[in-house]
């Protein structure tokens, strides 16, 4: 199956600081990749749609500056966390599906976000 | 989108064979079912997909009444690597967005 790749896989950071998270698609392309947040024991959770070359499209209740998504070319999207929160603490995923084809999403490995 | 219900939690023992069942009672003609697990501290991972009657793949199978109101992901002989949480989605053909409902948690005991 197609590979989506997330980096960093665990990141701790101070409160006050912004962290970067990319997502990629390895060996296809996507117009459009999901960005998700987890807390424990809970289900993920849609917080925006990201799409090439236009804005991101937020869940509601989700902080569009809070939550700054890039999506600057077909493999690649990042999330920036501005002025971390401890409550902002979880673990982030993002997906993606391969463009012009109707299948199923594939996802990151996640990335766990401390912080402090 | 159609909302799913799942078991909270299921226990099984290392090699019987599991069957989770997924409600959807508001599903669309265009709908499609598809089941992903997911282990702690990773992404989902896609394991079947599909839209009438029985599905079978290398790792499950997914069956679907005529009705398409609910289905049940068949894990044939578990082992304790199984266990995991187990989501059931159902998306438009066509459409993005992917919703996750609560999940069925699956304990593989020895």
């Amino acid at each position: 199956g197609a590979v989506v790749s997330q980096h960093p896989s665990r990141v701790i950071c101070k409160s006050g600081t912004s962290v970067k998270i990319e997502c990629r698609s390895l060996d296809f392309q996507a117009t459009t990749m999901f960005w998700y947040r987890q807390f424990p024991k809970q289900s993920l959770m849609l917080m925006a749609t990201s799409n090439e070359g236009s804005k991101a499209t937020y869940e509601q209740g989700v902080e569009k500056d809070k939550f700054l998504i890039n999506h600057a070319s077909l493999t690649l999207s990042t999330l920036t966390v501005t002025s971390a929160h401890p409550e902002d603490s979880s673990f982030y995923i993002c997906s993606a599906r391969v463009m012009a084809k109707d299948t199923e999403a594939f996802f990151g490995q996640g990335t766990r976000l401390t912080v402090v | 989108l159609a909302k799913t219900t799942q078991p909270i939690s299921m226990d099984s023992y290392e090699g019987q064979e599991v069957n989770i069942t997924c409600s959807h009672n508001n599903i669309a003609t265009n709908d499609y079912i598809t089941w992903y697990q997911q282990f702690p501290s990773q992404g989902p991972r896609f394991i079947i997909q599909g839209y009438k009657t029985k599905v079978t793949n290398e790792v499950a199978s997914l069956f679907i009444p005529a009705d398409r109101k609910s289905s049940t992901l068949s894990l044939p002989r578990v082992s304790l690597s199984d266990t995991a949480v187990y989501y059931c989605l159902v998306r438009i053909t066509g459409g993005f967005k992917t919703i996750f409902g609560a999940g069925t948690r699956l304990f593989v005991k020895a």
